[in-house]
């Protein structure tokens, strides 16, 4: 069953126009959530956080929404460059649920994110 | 910033062979690295959590005698790949958490694609 859900596979905008990518989940016991752009053939590229006692964080171009309430988190990129086309994960960390257990990152599929000059 | 040199970044070997795959934290000490693997277009799923000192935490359905993992160090986890066969083509890629984690992020190596004949 999976726990981060990214719906929609991919996404084309214009350059300049705001990109909105969509993420839910169902673990209550995740902490913070996570966005990564990766290349392929790449590892990973950190983006931006944010705590789950927090429903904003802003960090330049890139603004991540969270409504706990929905289990929902937004990523919304504005204004939209070329050189943003990547895939972006969301990803959850999952706190140790026993004494001595480590935390997690638990990612979803993926958004192939296409922005077009 | 933190980060984690992961080598070799790709391999191709025969079936019934094994491969070593290192990850290293060049600046930090990594007393936990994470170990994923990436099918095309798919999640990164966690197979297992390596901890300084003590052993591995698999994911459920990850064989343990299959993917050995040793964390000989706080700046050294390597993932062993034991008997390899074409299944186990894919891209593995390690992470840590870094300083200031989780809202600066865990940092990922550059992965490694691993082809299997």
């Amino acid at each position: 069953d999976q726990q981060v859900k990214q719906n929609s596979p991919s996404l084309s905008v214009q350059e300049g126009r705001i990109s909105i990518l969509n993420c839910d989940y169902t673990n209550s016991m995740f902490d913070y959530f996570l966005w990564y752009k990766k290349y392929p053939a790449e590892g990973p590229t950190f983006l931006i956080s944010i705590s789950s006692i927090k429903d904003k964080n802003e960090d330049g171009r890139f603004t991540v929404f969270l409504n706990k309430s929905a289990k929902h988190l937004s990523l919304h990129i504005v204004p939209s460059q070329p050189g943003d086309s990547a895939v972006y994960f969301c990803a959850a960390r999952e706190i140790p649920l026993r004494l001595g257990g480590s935390e997690k990152l638990v990612f979803g599929k993926g958004t192939k994110l296409t922005v077009n000059p | 910033g933190a980060v984690v040199s992961q080598h070799p970044s790709w391999v191709i070997c025969k079936s019934g062979t094994s491969v070593k795959i290192e990850c290293r934290s060049l600046d930090f000490q990594a007393t936990t690295m994470f170990w994923y693997r990436q099918f095309p277009k798919q999640s990164l799923m966690l197979m297992a959590t390596s901890n300084e000192g003590s052993k591995a935490t698999y994911e459920q359905g990850v064989e343990k005698d299959k993917f050995l993992i040793n964390h000989a160090s706080l700046t050294l986890s390597t993932l062993t790949v034991t008997s390899a066969h074409p299944e186990d083509s894919s891209f593995y890629i390690c992470s840590a958490p870094g300083w200031g984690s989780p809202n600066y992020g865990y940092t990922f190596g550059s992965g490694t694609r691993l082809t299997v004949v």
